[in-house]
């Protein structure tokens, strides 16, 4: 398995519903990232785990709640959403070295 | 503070070459990136050259970086129309950090 999946691939949800996306790699990479990427503009980094232990946060609103349960799996947990947080959400993972491989994203809408 | 730049648009004809061209911002980056990003698609990893190198080629692709203008190109040889996509440079300034350019949409016609 050498890739990065992501689910849900779309994902609608008003203001007041609380819903997760899913991050999976089963390549044994020791840092799993979550990235937000609006149109037509490049990703922007939200949070980074390092061997399972949050090590990034860049100042991200806490209505985004991240979270890694094992060195395969990364959740980002949602509540409370605005419509300026429709995006695309990409997820990506690095192995011991410096590369960073993304999965396809989950696009978010919030009504 | 300051963007990572690339020109917004690239328009080549399937054959000729395409020159995609990124100023970054952080002279201490040890390495440099690009990444293709495909409609509706996450980020692919092209190819990435290390800060102590001047030229990588890879196939199709050369990267050429200039540290003293903080300049990094990619260069693709016979442009294919499946090479239309967004490509960013990306930048890293610190461990597990990417900062990424502004992209640039290459459009390939035939």
């Amino acid at each position: 398995d050498t890739e990065v999946t992501q689910t849900p691939k779309h994902l609608v949800m008003g203001m007041t519903n609380k819903k997760s996306l899913k991050c999976e790699q089963h390549m044994g990479h020791r840092a799993m990232y979550w990235y937000k990427q609006k149109a037509k503009k490049p990703p922007e980094l939200m949070f980074v785990y390092s061997y399972e232990k949050l090590s990034i946060n860049e100042s991200v609103p806490s209505r985004f709640s991240p979270e890694c349960p094992n060195s395969s799996l990364l959740n980002l947990h949602l509540h409370a959403l605005q419509p300026e947080d429709s995006a695309l959400y990409l997820c990506a993972s690095s192995p011991e070295t410096h590369e960073q491989f993304f999965g396809p994203g989950t696009r978010l809408t919030v009504l | 503070g300051e963007d990572v730049e690339q020109s917004l648009f690239l328009s080549v004809r399937e054959g000729d070459s395409s020159v995609i061209n990124c100023t970054y911002t952080d002279s201490s980056s040890t390495y440099l990136y690009w990444y293709k990003q495909e409609p509706g698609a996450g980020l692919q990893l092209l190819t990435y050259i290390f800060s102590n190198m001047d030229m990588k080629q890879d196939q199709r692709l050369t990267v050429l970086l200039n540290k003293k203008d903080k300049h990094l190109s990619l260069r693709i040889a016979d442009t294919q129309t499946g090479d239309s996509a967004i490509y960013f440079c990306a930048e890293r300034p610190d461990t597990d950090k990417l900062i990424f350019g502004t992209g640039t949409r290459l459009q390939v016609f035939p």
